[in-house]
């Protein structure tokens, strides 16, 4: 009875590395959504994704980041060479059908960047 | 974009005491929701509203969706501890992909 879950719940990087934050949905959820909480703030969205599909990243910066949810396997959070204002928590969730908003939350993977 | 502000940004209370906290939008909303945060975790729904005026409890927890669709509340009747945490509203508008806005949060405080 798993519910979302992401890895790992911290990351440290230095600043210039890649950092990959990975998010398995819940079972029989196809849809996954990736938010970031700077601290003392709400969340901000990302991006959308469904299995192998892209369907909304307006909230991604334009560079340096990227996602990806395959076929087979967790929906991928990458953000390379990482510079401090990257650090953040990053949170994943996941729903069952499009326009379901009952979006269940992971734990969230803690990024810092040193 | 659609910008949700949350008041009041935080609350110190007693044990016993009700809260309540709200959420305006600059523009409509399909869909309110109410999720909270403890420390280290991710946000767990709390109640969802679905249609403008619609009032949901769910146990000492009651929400509204305002009538004008820019607004909700949420209230917290006799508050203990374990209430401790930080509120987000958020919303869902008219748009076709799926993304929720959220608050900036209420961090709740409950002193025994």
């Amino acid at each position: 009875n798993a519910g979302v879950m992401q890895n790992p719940r911290h990351l440290v990087r230095r600043r210039g590395q890649e950092a990959r934050l990975r998010c398995s949905p819940m079972k029989g959820h196809s849809h996954v959504y990736w938010y970031r909480q700077l601290p003392e703030e709400g969340l901000k969205f990302m991006v959308y994704l469904q299995k192998e599909n892209i369907i909304d990243e307006s909230g991604m910066p334009k560079e340096r980041f990227s996602a990806e949810f395959p076929k087979e396997g967790p929906s991928i959070l990458r953000i390379q060479q990482v510079v401090r204002g990257d650090s953040a928590a990053y949170f994943c969730a996941s729903s069952p059908n499009r326009g379901n908003y009952g979006y269940t939350f992971g734990s969230g993977t803690r990024l810092t960047v040193v | 974009g659609q910008q949700l502000n949350q008041s009041p940004q935080s609350m110190f209370i007693q044990e016993g005491e009700d809260v309540s906290m709200n959420c305006t939008s600059s523009s409509i909303f399909n869909t309110w929701l109410w999720y909270k945060q403890d420390p280290g975790e991710g946000p767990v729904l709390l109640i969802a509203l679905y249609k403008a005026g619609e009032l949901t409890s769910n146990g000492r927890l009651t929400a509204q969706f305002g009538t004008t669709r820019k607004d909700s509340f949420l209230n917290i009747s006799a508050s203990i501890p374990s209430d401790v945490g930080i509120y987000f509203c958020a919303g869902q508008g008219k748009n076709n992909n799926n993304d929720m806005r959220f608050g900036a949060g209420t961090r709740l405080t409950v002193k025994p």
